[in-house]
């Protein structure tokens, strides 16, 4: 993985389901990931930033896991609720240059009522 | 005050115009940066100010001028645009450069007609 990539790129889920979304990085010279949800009409927002391997961090029924060996971070929303639709973006930082955070172009959630 | 404030909200310039956009924040922050987003793209880090000292260039066009006049408060200077520069311009701070979350502004919408 060269790039910051987001899969899907969109999702739709029933109200009260459980989702989970996946952001691949590349896995040499990991400095930090960081998620963001990026509501329509309003400023991005920070969820987590991760620094270590197997790192698991929560936010009320938001959590996320970091495998920086393999490269890959998983978002996960529990019993999603309307207010949880949003874009989600990841940002990767390398040790190369760790002044800058690329973005992956985000998995744009729904969450249907 | 928790905010990253950008204005204008929307710019429509032409392509002989000189136009400013103007980013503040008041959290002691001491690194900012200018993105840019295009439909559909993740947003593209342009500028980054560590400690009002301008870190990375992204070989960013010399139509797009940075300033950072004082640690709360970052410009971005616009002359001869062409319209493919029309795009989101997103701001951000954080507390340094490394290893914090950044909290972005709710971004200038600029058309370069």
């Amino acid at each position: 993985i060269l790039n910051v990539e987001q899969s899907p790129q969109s999702l739709h889920v029933q109200e009260g389901d459980s989702t989970n979304f996946t952001c691949s990085f590349p896995s040499s010279n990991f400095y930090a990931l960081h998620w963001y949800r990026w509501e329509t009409a309003k400023s991005p927002e920070a969820l987590f930033v991760m620094t270590l391997n197997g790192d698991e961090k929560k936010k009320g029924r938001i959590s996320a896991t970091l495998n920086t060996k393999e490269g890959y971070s998983y978002l996960y929303i529990k019993g999603s609720q309307p207010e949880d639709s949003a874009t989600y973006l990841c940002a990767h930082k390398s040790n190369f240059g760790n002044e800058k955070l690329t973005f992956g172009t985000g998995t744009r959630l729904t969450i249907i009522p | 005050d928790t905010e990253v404030t950008q204005t204008p909200k929307h710019l429509v310039m032409g392509m002989t115009n000189k136009k400013s956009l103007k980013c503040e924040q008041h959290m002691g922050h001491r690194a900012m940066y200018w993105y840019k987003q295009k439909a559909k793209k993740p947003p593209e880090l342009m500028f980054v100010y560590s400690y009002e000292k301008l870190s990375i260039n992204e070989s960013v066009p010399s139509r797009f001028s940075p300033e950072c006049p004082n640690s709360s408060l970052l410009n971005l200077h616009l002359h001869a645009l062409q319209p493919e520069d029309s795009a989101l311009y997103l701001c951000a701070s954080s507390q340094d450069a490394f290893n914090y979350g950044y909290t972005f502004g709710s971004g200038t919408r600029l058309t370069v007609v």
